[in-house]
């Protein structure tokens, strides 16, 4: 089982229509959870961050976490086609008995919002 | 200048050539890293430096060579490459490497061997 687990997708949606893209990660002591988005060729960028279970909201990103399910979403409300990007999960995982951890990336789901 | 710095943006090089890429942050960060990013393909760990020590290597070939001189610079010497290493490496940083303030990465370095 892979540590962060996403589907490539392509997931493509009409403008004005909510996106869920979702996630599920492998290590229950794993603390934080965030959202990356990459535009094609470009560096990830942070757009959301969670570290409680529950619903947390920016704009029109909502991220959503449930540890007991091991699972953390992004839904994005009203899509535009400037959304079009891939979108990486990332869990920050203990690095098998060492005293670090680390962020582990998921492979990435690719968005595409049609006008 | 603020964030994650990488230079060159861009780089082709010959497979008998000699390069490095530089990244430098700005954040005050302790932990920087190497990720490889081939077309279409998920990002690849390469190397993860924590207070200068390098702390991990996901068996990297050789002919990669990080360099971490202090807690703000890395480098990544590169030399006898092959085609297939043609990618954007990306360079990132964190406050630890346990991720809980998650990584702040570079623009990257789009590399073609040739």
């Amino acid at each position: 089982q892979k540590e962060v687990e996403q589907n490539s997708g392509p997931l493509s949606v009409p403008e004005g229509a909510i996106a869920s893209l979702n996630c599920t990660y492998s290590d229950r002591g794993s603390q934080s959870f965030f959202w990356y988005r990459q535009y094609s060729g470009k560096s990830p960028e942070l757009i959301m961050f969670i570290y409680s279970n529950g619903d947390k909201e920016d704009g029109r990103f909502t991220a959503q976490l449930n540890k007991a399910s091991q699972y953390v979403s992004l839904l994005i409300r009203d899509s535009q086609p400037s959304d079009s990007a891939t979108y990486l999960c990332a869990v920050n995982t203990r690095a098998g008995g060492t005293s670090y951890g680390k962020l582990t990336f998921g492979q990435g789901t690719i968005l595409t919002v049609h006008p | 200048e603020t964030g994650v710095t990488q230079t060159p943006r861009h780089l082709v090089m010959g497979m008998t050539n000699k390069k490095s890429l530089k990244c430098e942050q700005h954040l005050g960060h302790n932990a920087m890293y190497w990720y490889k990013q081939s077309a279409k393909k998920p990002l690849e760990l390469m190397f993860v430096y924590n207070f200068k020590e390098q702390t991990e290597n996901n068996s990297v070939p050789s002919r990669f060579s990080p360099e971490c001189p202090n807690s703000s610079h890395l480098f990544l010497h590169l030399h006898t490459l092959q085609p297939e290493d043609s990618a954007l490496y990306l360079c990132a940083s964190s406050q630890e490497t346990g991720g809980r303030d998650g990584y702040t990465f570079g623009s990257g370095t789009r590399l073609t061997v040739v």
